[in-house]
């Protein structure tokens, strides 16, 4: 399979339940990346992580928690969310780290939150 | 700091019309700049980038991007569109300082009519 693989689709969950969100890539890419989207909202970006060490965090609850334990996978633990968390979750990969890649991008997780 | 800008929310054009979509930056120096596109319900598709060399960029689907350093702008342009094309497109600017971020605009979306 190639490209970027991301499960599930879809989440509806509970505020004190907890998920996990994943990631795969088979291109062979160094470094992978959490976005945010939410509505008429740019893009945030989340966590970056180059070799399976995070080396971004951009200021994100704790309530999120990355975990990258190979190259090729990339999760995201979800506990006691809010409903403002709602949104729609990509994961991407690139090369490596040098800007000039561009970003290899999955179809996301739509997350809600009731 | 850089940042992206997209003055047009939405833009609609006629089947066969030629297509132009803005993009602003505001960085210091050269950025490395991508045009992204996203299908409803998918992640976002690399359509083209440019970081040096020539200023008028080819990309996929017969889209083509113009960087004016002059202007900070890297409109994207299609001279004959398609109801195909109607999706929602990213202007991205990453820069070599400030860590590993690529920052996106807050999209146009484009309807394409028959």
């Amino acid at each position: 399979e190639t490209g970027v693989t991301q499960t599930p689709r879809h989440l509806v969950m509970g505020m004190t339940n907890k998920k996990s969100l994943k990631c795969e890539q088979h291109l062979g890419h160094n470094a992978m990346y959490w976005y945010k989207q939410s509505a008429k909202k740019p893009l945030e970006l989340m966590f970056v992580y180059s070799l399976e060490e995070r080396v971004e965090n951009n200021s994100v609850p704790s309530r999120f928690s990355p975990e990258c334990p190979n190259s090729s996978h990339l999760f995201l633990h979800l506990h006691t969310l809010q409903p403002e968390d709602s949104a729609l979750y990509l994961c991407a990969s690139s090369q490596d780290l040098n800007l000039n890649y561009g970003y290899t991008f999955g179809s996301g997780t739509r997350l809600t939150v009731v | 700091a850089q940042s992206v800008t997209q003055p047009d929310i939405h833009i609609t054009v006629s089947e066969g019309a030629s297509l132009e979509l803005r993009c602003n930056y505001s960085y210091g120096a050269t950025p490395y700049l991508f045009w992204y596109v996203q299908s409803p319900g998918q992640g976002l598709q690399l359509l083209l980038k440019y970081f040096s060399g020539d200023t008028l960029v080819q990309g996929i689907k017969g889209f083509e991007a113009e960087f004016k350093r002059s202007q900070s702008s890297f409109n994207l342009r299609k001279p004959s569109v398609h109801w195909s094309d109607a999706a929602e497109y990213f202007c991205a600017v990453g820069a070599s300082t400030g860590g590993f971020k690529t920052i996106f605009g807050a999209g146009t979306r484009l309807f394409v009519k028959a």
